[in-house]
């Protein structure tokens, strides 16, 4: 069993429609990140955070900890939302040297 | 900003030949890192490096070496190339945490390198 799992693993919106992404992770961590990979490779940091909520724009992500689970949501969303959204988790007590283990990703497309 | 080059973004090689993936990072982070990324199977890593010279294996170093001779580079060298091996390549660079490694590390990603081995 993958220590962080997302789902779903494809998901198709109208423009406009509100998103959430799920990500469950089965370690202890010091931090979860939310990261999007827009078609042609490029990987870009959205969210770091390790409890709690973070809002960025129409993108926000939440955290609990008891439960060991993060959602993002994408709020008024737009077809340049449409990437792969990964979720990744910093194990343990942050005595590592910052490694990541990642999620499959969730691939979204959002349809004018 | 943050920036991570990588050397190439397409690449063909043929089984056999030895290839070389370089990664420069320009924020005098301390950790490096180097991640094949596959359909269904996410990023894996491959290899690290928190410092110069210093190196150590991640979740699926076969077939795969590095080199940091220097803080702001960082390279992926496969010895004998195979087709296995054909993937997309990412490198990523993060600071060491104030209270020693890493107790917060966003990572900055490189654009990455899709090699293909024929």
């Amino acid at each position: 069993k993958n220590e962080v799992e997302q789902s779903p693993q494809n998901l198709t919106a109208q423009e406009g429609e509100f998103i959430t992404i799920n990500c469950s992770y089965s370690v202890g961590i010091s931090a979860l990140h939310w990261l999007q990979q827009h078609p042609g490779g490029g990987i870009v940091s959205l969210f770091m955070l390790s409890s709690g909520k973070k809002k960025h724009g129409r993108l926000i992500a939440t955290i609990n900890i008891q439960e060991k689970h993060s959602s993002l949501h994408i709020t008024a969303s737009h077809p340049r939302d449409s990437a792969v959204y990964i979720c990744a988790v910093n194990k343990g007590d942050g005595g590592s040297q910052g490694n990541l283990i990642f999620g499959k990703g969730t691939k979204l497309s959002v349809k004018p | 900003d943050v920036k991570v080059t990588q050397s190439s973004r397409y690449l063909v090689k043929r089984t056999g030949e030895k290839v070389f993936l370089e990664c420069v990072q320009d924020m005098d982070h301390e950790n490096m890192f180097w991640y094949r990324q596959d359909p269904g199977l996410g990023l894996r890593l491959i290899y690290f490096s928190y410092d110069v010279k210093m190196k150590e294996k991640g979740d699926i170093p076969e077939g795969y070496s590095v080199s940091r001779e220097k803080k702001e580079r960082f390279s992926l060298i496969l010895e004998s190339a195979s087709t296995n091996q054909t993937s997309m390549y990412l490198c990523a660079s993060s600071p060491s945490g104030l209270a020693g490694p890493s107790f917060y590390n966003e990572q900055f990603f490189g654009p990455g390198t899709r090699l293909t081995v024929l």
